[in-house]
C-alpha cells in the first residue's frame, strides 16, 4: 500500500526557514516524479513545486520561485522542500503528491503545518 | 481568488444525485481533457476520484462520474452516501507545465 508521510511543519517568524520532509512507502519511489502542494486557510489546493525522478528537472510556482528549493534521496525514499524568506503568505497545510498520468497525483500525504507568524 | 471556479457548497439527501461544477477558461479546462477531481477529508489525504475528465482510478466507485462541456468540467456524485461528505476540489493542465485547482466545493449530505 502507497504511504507518504511528511513532516517537518511548526510555527515560524517571518524571514525564516523551515525544511520539510515525506517519506515514501509501498511503491518503486525512483520511478515517480513527485511534487509539494499546499492549501492555505479557507483557500483551494495550489501547486508548489515538481521534482523528477532523478532531479533532473526541477519546476516552482512563480509564488515560491527564488525562495524554496525541492529535492529528493533516492536512497532514503524521501521527498524534501527548503523553505527561506517564509511570509505570513506561505502559511499552509503541505502536501507531498506522486505524480500520475494525465497531470493527475494518485497518491497524497496527510500534510503538515507551517504556519509563518510573529 | 482560484483559477477555477467552483461552487463553495452543495448538498444532497442519501441516495440523490449531486453534481459540482468546475469552471475555467479556453486557456485551461477548455482546452484540455486534463481535468482531474479530489476527495478531501479534513485531516486526512486527498484522493484522486476522477482524471482526464472522466477516468476513475481504479477503487474509486462508480457512483462518481466525471464530464465536461466547453470551459465547464462537472463532477457527478450518484446514490450519495454518508461517507461522500467532504471537499472536493477540480484541476486543470493550463499549459506551460501549469496545474491550477478551484476554490473547493464542500459537499454536505443532508
Amino acid at each position: 500500500e502507497v504511504h507518504l508521510v511528511e513532516s517537518g511543519g511548526g510555527l515560524v517568524k517571518p524571514g525564516g526557514s523551515l525544511r520539510l520532509s515525506c517519506v515514501a512507502s509501498g511503491f518503486t519511489f525512483t520511478s515517480y516524479s513527485m511534487n509539494w502542494f499546499r492549501q492555505a486557510p479557507g483557500k483551494g489546493l495550489e501547486w508548489v513545486s515538481l521534482i523528477d525522478s532523478r532531479s533532473t528537472y526541477l519546476y516552482y510556482a512563480d509564488s515560491v520561485k527564488g525562495r524554496f528549493t525541492i529535492s529528493r534521496d533516492n536512497a532514503k525514499n524521501s521527498l524534501y522542500l527548503q523553505m527561506n524568506s517564509l511570509r505570513a503568505e506561505d502559511t499552509a497545510f503541505y502536501y507531498c503528491a506522486r505524480d500520475s498520468i494525465a497531470w493527475s497525483r494518485d497518491y497524497w500525504g496527510q500534510g503538515t503545518l507551517v504556519t509563518v507568524s510573529s | 481568488q482560484s483559477a477555477l471556479t467552483q461552487p463553495p457548497s452543495a448538498s444532497g439527501s442519501p441516495g440523490q444525485s449531486v453534481t459540482i461544477s468546475c469552471t475555467g477558461t479556453s486557456s485551461d479546462v477548455g482546452n484540455y481533457d486534463y481535468v482531474s477531481w479530489y476527495q478531501h477529508h479534513p485531516g486526512k489525504a486527498p484522493k484522486l476520484m476522477i482524471y482526464e475528465v472522466s477516468k476513475r482510478p481504479s477503487g474509486v466507485p462508480d457512483r462518481f462520474s466525471g464530464s465536461k462541456s466547453g470551459n465547464t468540467a462537472s463532477l457527478t456524485v450518484s446514490g450519495l452516501q454518508a461517507e461522500d461528505e467532504a471537499y472536493y476540489h477540480c484541476s486543470s493542465y493550463a499549459g506551460s507545465n501549469n496545474l491550477i485547482f478551484g476554490g473547493g466545493t464542500k459537499l454536505t449530505v443532508l
